[in-house]
C-alpha cells in the first residue's frame, strides 16, 4: 500500500513566520502535487514536481522534490493569514492498475496564520 | 469557462438508505474521478472515468458505483449507506486522464448519515 504521511499534522503561527511542512512516503512516486484546501471548497493545486531533485518557487512557497522521488517539503516564508488553509500533497504512483492519474492523497496538514 | 460543479451541496441520509451525487466536469475534459474525504482527512480515491468507461478503482466496496455520461458529466451512487460514509465527496475532472494532466475538484458535495 503507498502512504503519504504528511507533518505536522497541525500548525498554528503568527504572521510574518516560517513554516515547513513535510510530505514522506517508502514508494517512489512519478510526481507529487501540492494542494491548498479551504473550508467548503476542493482542493486548489499549487504546484506538480516530476524530477527527482526539483525545487519550484511559487512566490513565498517554495516545494521541493526529493531525491528518489519519495518525499516532498512545502516551505512558506513569512507566512500571512491568507496562508490558512489545509495542504494536501498527492502522489501519482508509478504503477497503479488501471487509473492513470489516480491520486494518492497525504494526511494533509492545516495551518492556521494568526494576524 | 465553466469549471467543475457538483450537485447538491449538502445531502443528509439515513443508514439503509441510497444517495446519488453528480458531477459536471470542466468544458473539455473527458475524465472524472471521484474521492472521499473524511473530516480532517486527505482525499481518497474512489474510482475514475474516462470517455464513459471505469479506469481504475480504489479500495471501496461494489455499493459504490458510478457512470459517466456521453456529455462526461458523471454520478456516484452510493446504496445502503453507513455512518462511516459521511464524507465530502469530491469530483476532479482532467482532460484526458494522461499521468502529466492537472486534476481540477469541485466544490464537492457533503453528505452526513444518520
Amino acid at each position: 500500500t503507498q502512504l503519504l504521511e504528511q507533518s505536522p499534522q497541525f500548525l498554528s503561527i503568527q504572521e510574518g513566520e516560517n513554516l515547513t511542512v513535510y510530505c514522506n512516503s517508502s514508494s517512489v512516486f512519478s510526481s507529487l502535487q501540492w494542494y491548498r484546501q479551504e473550508p467548503g471548497e476542493g482542493p486548489v493545486l499549487l504546484v506538480t514536481v516530476v524530477t527527482g531533485g526539483e525545487v519550484k518557487k511559487l512566490k513565498r512557497l517554495t516545494f521541493q522534490f526529493g531525491d528518489a522521488r519519495k518525499d516532498s517539503s512545502l516551505h512558506i516564508t513569512a507566512a500571512q493569514p491568507g496562508d490558512t488553509g489545509l495542504y494536501l500533497c498527492a502522489g501519482a504512483p508509478r504503477l497503479y492498475g488501471g487509473a492513470t492519474n489516480k491520486l494518492i492523497f497525504g494526511t494533509g496538514t492545516l495551518l492556521a496564520v494568526q494576524p | 469557462e465553466t469549471g467543475v460543479t457538483q450537485s447538491p451541496t449538502h445531502l443528509i441520509k439515513t443508514r439503509g438508505q441510497q444517495v446519488t451525487l453528480r458531477c459536471s466536469s470542466q468544458s473539455g475534459h473527458n475524465t472524472v474521478s471521484w474521492y472521499q474525504q473524511a473530516l480532517g482527512q486527505g482525499p481518497q480515491f474512489i474510482f475514475q472515468y474516462y470517455r464513459e468507461e471505469e479506469n481504475g478503482r480504489g479500495n471501496f466496496p461494489p455499493r459504490f458505483s458510478g457512470l459517466q455520461f456521453p456529455n462526461y458529466s458523471s454520478e456516484l451512487n452510493v446504496n445502503a449507506l453507513e455512518l462511516d460514509d459521511s464524507a465530502l465527496y469530491l469530483c476532479a475532472s482532467s482532460p484526458s486522464g494522461r499521468i502529466t494532466d492537472t486534476q481540477y475538484f469541485g466544490p464537492g458535495t457533503r453528505l452526513t448519515v444518520l
